[in-house]
């Protein structure tokens, strides 16, 4: 079946690197998403990666991932006050309604 | 482009009411769909559209009704409103071709 998992805070100090992990169960997907979510605002589309790579650089994002393990990981590099939100792992299946399978999402502090 | 615009923003209902949430896009997807998002649950599909005319249930349909009589509005009526229903519902869009979905800013609606 379908299940995203994510812990749901993680505090870190500005200009620390911040490290957000999502495991996935169904092997079959093609599409590993990461979404921010800014207090009362909509989805923001981060980065994605494609199921057979490994890793994805774009600016401070980095995101690595583990097929073996079914693990995901957004690095944020010289995290910012602005950086601060929820950030939700999302996966995307082939066939059927393709739709997003998210995860309950992680809440990034960032303290001055 | 304006995107992917709903209304209302917030909306207050009285347990049994009805009432439509307002989904649109200008960018021409075929695929529209709306979510639920409580707290610690992530966001979970309700239904979804893959072009005019064609509508499908996701993982929590009971309670609601969707149709899709044009590419651009995908309207989510609640024929008789619960306070289970009390939840922030977005809308998102994309095309068939890729699956990079775009998100609206949400609707804010709470059942008495």
């Amino acid at each position: 079946g379908e299940d995203v998992e994510q812990s749901l805070f993680l505090s870190v100090r500005e200009g620390d690197s911040s490290v957000i992990n999502c495991t996935y169960t169904d092997s079959s997907s093609t599409y590993l998403y990461w979404y921010k979510q800014e207090p009362g605002a909509g989805l923001q589309l981060l980065t994605y990666i494609f199921s057979n790579m490994d890793m994805k650089q774009d600016q401070r994002l980095t995101v690595l991932l583990n097929k073996k393990d079914k693990h995901l990981s957004l690095r944020i590099a010289d995290t910012q006050t602005g950086d601060s939100a929820i950030y939700f792992c999302a996966e995307s299946l082939l066939g059927g309604r393709r739709a997003l399978t998210f995860g309950s999402g992680t809440r990034l502090q960032v303290q001055p | 482009n304006a995107g992917v615009t709903q209304t209302p923003k917030f909306q207050v209902l009285k347990t049994g009411q009805s009432m439509t949430l307002q989904c649109a896009q200008d960018m021409n997807h075929e695929y529209m769909s709306w979510y639920r998002q409580d707290p610690g649950m992530g966001l979970r599909l309700i239904h979804y559209s893959v072009g005019a005319g064609i509508t499908d249930q996701g993982e929590v349909p009971n309670g609601y009704n969707v149709s899709r009589s044009t590419t651009e509005d995908f309207p989510l009526r609640l024929l008789s409103a619960a306070p289970s229903q009390t939840s922030v519902y977005f809308c998102a869009s994309r095309l068939l071709s890729t699956d990079t979905q775009y998100f609206g800013p949400g609707t804010r609606l709470t059942v008495l």
